[in-house]
């Protein structure tokens, strides 16, 4: 069974600059998750799915970061315009059971 | 808001060392889990700890979840180079909210 898929791996940009990610879960799990870890840090959330609905984006920044899951099954994370703070690994996960998350590789991002 | 804090931060240890790592809160989770992560990949689950007291062993990992289900601890004998990475532990709130809290984490490194 394929794992969660992340693309690109790594991304280089300069500050002000728009960056976007895309995930594609695990065949038949209805949520998705999005999350931002800091170097050295636990991954904190900033989107949750269910199917194709938002149930919770209270820590996602929404002056600048917008999200999207259309079809109710891939997702984008989207960055517009980029800061030097928004640096840090972009982490999506899925989920079949509540308890149960994968995660995939991540995206790392550096905001120059 | 519910924490969880990680100690110790960093660990250097030899090869065949034991080892523990404590996770700790102020707060009531429902459950709580142990991931692994590795340098460039995401975090991947160890074990999940529901009941109050519970201990589960994972070959040289044992997991402990506090009786009162405010804390929990890692600890492994006989470390081994490959057990080096990241330590993540992550609680489910007590509220039910399907939101995932994770510690800093832990990094372990096992020198041969």
């Amino acid at each position: 069974e394929a794992g969660v898929v992340q693309s690109p791996r790594y991304k280089i940009i300069e500050k002000k600059q728009p960056v976007a990610f895309w995930c594609n879960p695990i065949s038949g799990h209805n949520t998705l998750y999005w999350y931002r870890q800091n170097l050295g840090q636990g991954p904190e959330l900033l989107i949750r799915y269910e199917n194709e609905e938002a149930v919770d984006d209270s820590q996602l920044p929404k002056d600048r970061f917008s999200a999207e899951r259309l079809k109710g099954v891939d997702s984008t994370l989207k960055i517009q315009p980029a800061e030097l703070g928004d640096s840090a690994v972009y982490l999506c996960a899925s989920s079949l059971v509540l308890n149960e998350q994968f995660f995939g590789p991540g995206t790392r991002l550096t905001v120059l | 808001t519910q924490l969880l804090e990680q100690s110790p931060q960093f660990l250097s240890i030899q090869e065949g060392e034991n080892l523990t790592v404590y996770c700790n809160s102020s707060s009531v989770f429902s459950s709580l889990q142990w991931y692994r992560q590795e340098p460039g990949e995401g975090p991947v689950l160890l074990v999940t700890v529901v009941t109050g007291g519970e201990v589960k062993k994972l070959k040289r990992l044992t997991f402990q979840f506090g009786d009162a289900r405010k804390d929990s601890s890692l600890h492994i004998t006989a470390a081994q180079p490959g057990d080096t990475g990241l330590y993540l532990c992550a609680g489910w709130g007590s509220s039910n909210t399907g939101k995932l809290i994770f510690g800093q984490g832990t990094t372990l490194q096992v020198k041969p």
